[in-house]
């Protein structure tokens, strides 16, 4: 089925631990992003990419950092995790950029402890 | 700043209708985006509305006035799998999108 997958779907960190989020998506969409969401706010940007090779800053990038080597994947890297990082993380997708409809994965619940 | 509101939480009976609302205050307007969410799940595309007025697919409508920063979802008949978030979120003129917390919609029986 296509769609974006999102691995993994929970995982539990130690503070100052590296960790890689993974997602993929099968639909040939240009555009990738990563939101963070947490209780009582919106969906927040952490980066985007536009195309396969290029990456962007969203609105919460700091302690995040992001490649996108072929137009597939799309992984999230925390280098050193911190509490304030416990979250559940959105990879989503779309065929153009944010004006176009975007497809979520499933979601990867983080904690930090 | 840029702001969207929505409120928290709503309550409707099944097969009422419901009207949740949304107000923003954004740099520019290219459009507003409703999308569900079920509990534990991803968020998926609802409406998209660019230009003033209803747009109407099957039990869901969404209204949009620009002059007032206004916009709600409308959702006729409702059923309990209706039981979802419901969020706002509107571009602005970076084409960026500005997200509202959601709003909490409970249907009971």
């Amino acid at each position: 089925i296509a769609g974006i997958t999102q691995a993994p779907t929970s995982q539990i960190l130690a503070a100052g631990r590296r960790m890689t989020l993974r997602c993929t998506q099968d639909m040939r969409h240009n555009a990738m992003y990563w939101y963070r969401q947490d209780l009582g706010l919106g969906l927040r940007l952490i980066h985007y990419s536009n195309t396969a090779g290029t990456t962007g800053k969203g609105e919460v990038p700091d302690g995040y950092s992001v490649s996108r080597a072929n137009t597939d994947d799309f992984p999230l890297t925390l280098a050193s995790a911190v509490p304030s990082q416990t979250s559940v993380y959105f990879c989503a997708s779309s065929v153009g950029g944010q004006e176009s409809e975007a497809f979520f994965g499933q979601g990867t619940r983080l904690t930090v402890v | 700043g840029q702001n969207i509101d929505q409120p928290t939480e709503m309550t409707a009976t099944e097969g009422a209708i419901v009207q949740i609302n949304c107000t923003y205050q954004t740099s520019g307007f290219n459009g507003l985006f409703w999308y569900q969410q079920h509990a534990g799940e991803a968020p998926t595309f609802l409406s998209y509305n660019v230009l003033d007025g209803l747009e109407e697919k099957g039990r869901f409508s969404s209204f949009l006035s620009r002059s007032k920063g206004y916009s709600y979802l409308l959702l006729k008949e409702l059923q309990m799998k209706d039981s979802a978030s419901y969020l706002c979120a509107v571009l602005d003129s970076n084409y960026q999108l500005i997200w509202g917390a959601g709003t909490k919609l409970i249907i009971k029986p």
